[in-house]
């Protein structure tokens, strides 16, 4: 049974960058699989942040674009989310989620809390 | 850029039927975009309901099922129950990569 943790500071600084690591475990990252992040400010609903395969393809939501970077770790089993230039509109829930062939978010982990303040 | 939109709330008698819907703010919603839908309760991930439009993810009980109704995804809870009471996302796939949620929809069970 594959799941997902999310690891990472809860408290980020303004104009920081909020970096948070998906750890996999009960199945190999190396799978034929996309492994995403998505995000939910307190209150909000679900945004998409982006997503990498094994390979090191990505993709990334426009709107963020500019300040995300998703890597991936084949020798940890893990994946990685810097997201730069923070401010408190970055505060959120941060998940990671695994997203099968079949075009779903299937397994997802339960989640961190990254809250921006100075 | 496009927005997929839901219905903010619901309300629904328990044992009563309910249709949610997920839409483009501009065009239609197709079996293309790959519509899935995932049930939130509060303080907990997202868990995952239908993909690829209509099919059940493992454990989902039959009452919940997923469709295209006219230029929308849309999610049928048949015979609703008080744990029923939860939010629910849409999500679309844009094609090229891209993902994009809903806003949500808050289903009351009362």
């Amino acid at each position: 049974q594959v799941q997902l943790q999310e690891s990472g500071p809860g408290l980020v600084k303004p104009s920081g960058t909020l970096s948070l690591t998906c750890a996999v475990s009960g199945g190999s990252i190396r799978s034929s699989n996309w492994w995403s992040w998505v995000r939910q400010p307190p209150g909000k609903g679900l945004e998409w942040i982006g997503e990498i395969y094994n390979s090191g393809s990505t993709n990334y939501n426009p709107s963020l674009k500019s300040r995300v970077t998703i890597s991936v770790d084949k020798s940890k089993n893990q994946f990685s989310l810097k997201l730069s230039s923070v401010t408190a509109a970055d505060t959120a829930v941060y998940y990671c989620a695994r997203v099968v062939q079949d075009y779903a978010f299937d397994i997802w982990g339960q989640g961190t809390m990254v809250t921006v303040s100075s | 850029q496009t927005v997929v939109t839901q219905e903010p709330s619901f309300s629904v008698s328990p044992g009563g039927t309910v249709t949610l819907t997920c839409g483009l703010s501009s065009g239609s919603v197709s079996t293309s975009y790959y519509p899935s839908w995932y049930q939130q309760t509060p303080g907990q991930a997202p868990r995952t309901l239908i993909y690829s439009t209509n099919t059940r993810s493992s454990g989902v009980p039959d009452r919940f099922s997923g469709s295209i109704l006219g230029n929308k995804a849309a999610l049928t809870i048949t015979g609703a129950q008080a744990d029923d009471e939860s939010d629910y996302y849409c999500v679309l796939y844009m094609g090229s990569g891209i993902w994009v949620f809903g806003g949500g929809s808050k289903l009351t069970v009362l």
